[in-house]
């Protein structure tokens, strides 16, 4: 069946360290993927998207990796701040324009 | 920066109770969506909305759901007798008419059905 998931629940870092969240997919045809970030009381909020055609792409402060071989998703934050804490999700988009969200992983900031 | 704005934040209803939650997505975005988060869980699609009609809806999206886009700028999400398990956050979203296009969220509707 359709299924996205995320192999840790909660990750805590050190203020100024990098991030990595990482997600599993197991549907397809995958051809899209969204990061989203969700603040307490807020929607998801957009981060990053990658295109199956990809393997990396870069934002600001962040990066998210595709490895289609083994079906793996990973957002890379760098220099993780306070204000990076929140819930991430990772979504997947086959052939229809529905999002299929993953469970999500809160990022908790030591200061 | 454009954003999806829903309305009320919270609404509070009595089980059997109809409620209509609203959104007005982003202006010049053509597909919308519905989406519902039962707390500390994942968020579910529920239905996307293109050219006046559904586009695809999931297995949450009986027949007590509906949407409607009454003018040029609000979408709306109906559910016609609500239940306990209707005690939800409901999100709205929307995105631009071509494919791999990132879905924009509003900061969604608090629902409890009582």
């Amino acid at each position: 069946g359709e299924s996205v998931g995320l192999h840790l629940p909660t990750l805590s870092v050190q203020e100024g360290d990098n991030s990595i969240i990482n997600c599993a997919y197991s549907n397809s045809p995958s051809d899209y993927f969204i990061w989203y970030k969700q603040e307490s009381g807020k929607g998801p909020q957009f981060i990053i998207d990658i295109r199956s055609n990809m393997d990396k792409r870069q934002g600001q402060r962040v990066t998210v990796l595709l490895n289609k071989t083994v079906k793996h998703l990973s957002l890379q934050i760098a220099a993780t701040q306070p204000g990076d804490s929140a819930v991430y999700f990772c979504a997947e988009n086959n052939s229809s324009y529905k999002l299929i969200f993953g469970s999500g992983t809160r990022l908790l900031v030591r200061p | 920066e454009p954003e999806v704005t829903q309305t009320p934040s919270h609404q509070v209803t009595q089980m059997g109770q109809e409620v209509i939650l609203r959104c007005v997505p982003i202006s010049n975005h053509l597909y919308f969506y519905w989406y519902r988060q039962i707390l500390g869980q994942k968020v579910e699609f529920l239905v996307s909305f293109y050219n006046n009609e559904i586009s695809e809806k999931s297995e949450i999206f009986d027949d007590q759901f509906s949407v409607e886009r009454p003018d040029g700028s609000n979408f709306t999400l109906k559910i016609r007798s609500t239940k306990l398990e209707d005690s939800a956050m409901y999100f709205c979203a929307s995105s631009e008419p071509s494919r791999n296009q990132p879905q924009h969220f509003g900061d969604g509707t608090r629902l409890s059905i009582l």
